[in-house]
């Protein structure tokens, strides 16, 4: 199986400040990978897919980026309605999916 | 609009089986292909099984053992059926569904609490 590794468990950041959450594969992805978001008690909401396209509706200040095992989520600009988990989840393996263990942002 | 909401028992015994349902609104089971996915409490999420939209069906290798998915589409409905739990198998269970052009997951479901104990 492919590992995804995620880091941070948790982050805290202010608003208006940009931060950056990544997963590294075990294994060459080819780009197989989406990051999604979610609120407490809240269904994962799709953010960004084959690494780097935004999914439709999701706002621009977040994006997507990396290649090969390593991988990033960036957020520009942080709003408070971005306050949630996240977690990214490799389909290169399909179906075999995988995720990372996800990241806690919080306001500072 | 597109739904899949989960439900089933909050709590199960060690040993028994575990049954969820997974219902479904705005697409069709024949044409959209539906997991099951679950996240234990602090840990990472574990693909489960898909439930095919031609009817098959394929398991994680680790729970395919223990593990039956079936559908009902008159119903709208996806069931997920699990025997010998364990405490292990204490979980938020969550249905998805795939990407008709990809193969993400473009909506899940709210989920459910699931704990395994007497």
């Amino acid at each position: 199986d492919i590992q995804m590794t995620q880091s941070p468990a948790s982050l805290s950041a202010s608003l208006g400040e940009t931060v950056t959450i990544e997963c590294r594969a075990s294994e060459d992805i080819y780009n197989g990978l989406a990051w999604y978001q979610q609120k407490p008690g809240k269904s994962p909401q799709l953010l960004i897919y084959n690494a780097n396209s935004l999914h439709t509706g999701v706002p621009s200040r977040f994006s997507g980026s990396g290649s090969g095992t390593q991988y990033s989520l960036k957020i520009n600009s942080l709003q408070s309605e971005d306050v949630a988990s996240y977690f990214c989840q490799q389909y290169y393996d399909y179906p075999l999916y995988t995720f990372g263990a996800g990241t806690k942002l919080e306001l500072k | 609009q597109v739904q899949l909401k989960e439900s089933g028992p909050g709590l199960v015994q060690p040993s028994q089986t575990l049954s969820l349902t997974c219902t479904v609104s705005g697409f069709s089971l024949t044409s959209y292909h539906v997991h099951w996915v679950r996240q234990p409490p602090g840990k990472g999420l574990e693909w489960m099984g898909v439930m095919w939209s031609d009817g098959d069906t394929s398991y994680n290798s680790a729970l395919k053992s223990r593990l039956s998915i079936s559908r009902d589409t008159s119903k709208s409905q996806v069931f997920l059926k699990m025997s010998s739990l364990q405490t292990e198998d204490t979980a938020t269970y969550y249905c998805a569904r795939e990407d008709s052009g990809d193969v993400y997951f473009d909506y899940w479901g709210q989920g459910v609490m699931v704990t395994v104990s007497s």
